[in-house]
């Protein structure tokens, strides 16, 4: 069961506009979620988190909203640049089990237009 | 460069042997994680080991073993491979401070079975 979903496969922008990558989950214990950033051939590498007690975290570019009541949240990147072409995952996990291992959704890969 | 390794970066071998993946975590960091994407997947967590311990435990079948030796490194073990354990294996490591939940990823294993 896919306790965190991420329904959009791919996304493809223009250089300079806007990407918003959407996530949800279905866990009401998950009290920290993050973004993580995948090139080919490489490990996943951490993007930006948020706690479950604010509702938005930005960080340059990259901004994640948290909505708890709907199970959501996104991240903006403002403006898209081609070097952000990748595969973006989302990921959750709650610090109740003292365990913190991560729950990934599929992951969505953006692709920036020059 | 996340700080983690992990050896071998390909590894392909037959169906019904076993194989042993190697992970060093980032300096300092005393939690291990293991995880498997396989094929059009999100990362599944398989294992976690804290300063020898084992702390949590996913969807690691039982022909996969794992342990974390004093000096921190970590080895997973999967025997009796089958055709769909082909995946890409990665290790993650973390600090494992309370609000503290970002893991670093190493480059991954890619495992193919035939």
């Amino acid at each position: 069961d896919q306790q965190v979903k991420q329904n959009s496969p791919s996304l493809s922008v223009q250089e300079g506009r806007i990407s918003i990558l959407n996530c949800d989950y279905t866990n009401s214990m998950f009290d920290y979620f993050l973004w993580y950033k995948k090139y080919p051939a490489e490990g996943p590498t951490f993007l930006i988190s948020i706690s479950s007690i604010k509702d938005k975290n930005e960080d340059g570019r990259f901004t994640v909203f948290l909505n708890k009541s709907a199970k959501h949240l996104s991240l903006h990147i403002v403006p898209s640049q081609p070097g952000d072409s990748a595969v973006y995952f989302c990921a959750a996990t709650t610090d109740q089990t003292g365990a913190n291992n991560l729950f990934f959704g599929t992951g969505t890969r953006l692709t920036v237009i020059p | 460069d996340s700080g983690v390794t992990q050896t071998p970066k390909h590894l392909i071998t037959a169906t019904g042997q076993r194989v042993t993946l190697r992970c060093s975590p980032r300096s300092g960091d005393l939690s291990v994680y293991w995880y498997q994407q396989s094929l059009d997947q999100g990362l599944q967590f398989l294992i976690q080991y804290y300063n020898g311990e084992e702390r949590a435990k996913g969807n690691i079948l039982e022909r996969f073993s794992a342990q974390q030796f004093p000096d921190l490194h970590s080895e997973l073990n999967l025997s009796s491979l089958e055709l769909g354990d082909s995946a890409l294996y990665f290790c993650a490591s973390s600090v494992d401070v309370s609000g503290l939940y970002e893991q670093y990823f190493g480059p991954g294993t890619r495992l193919t079975v035939t």
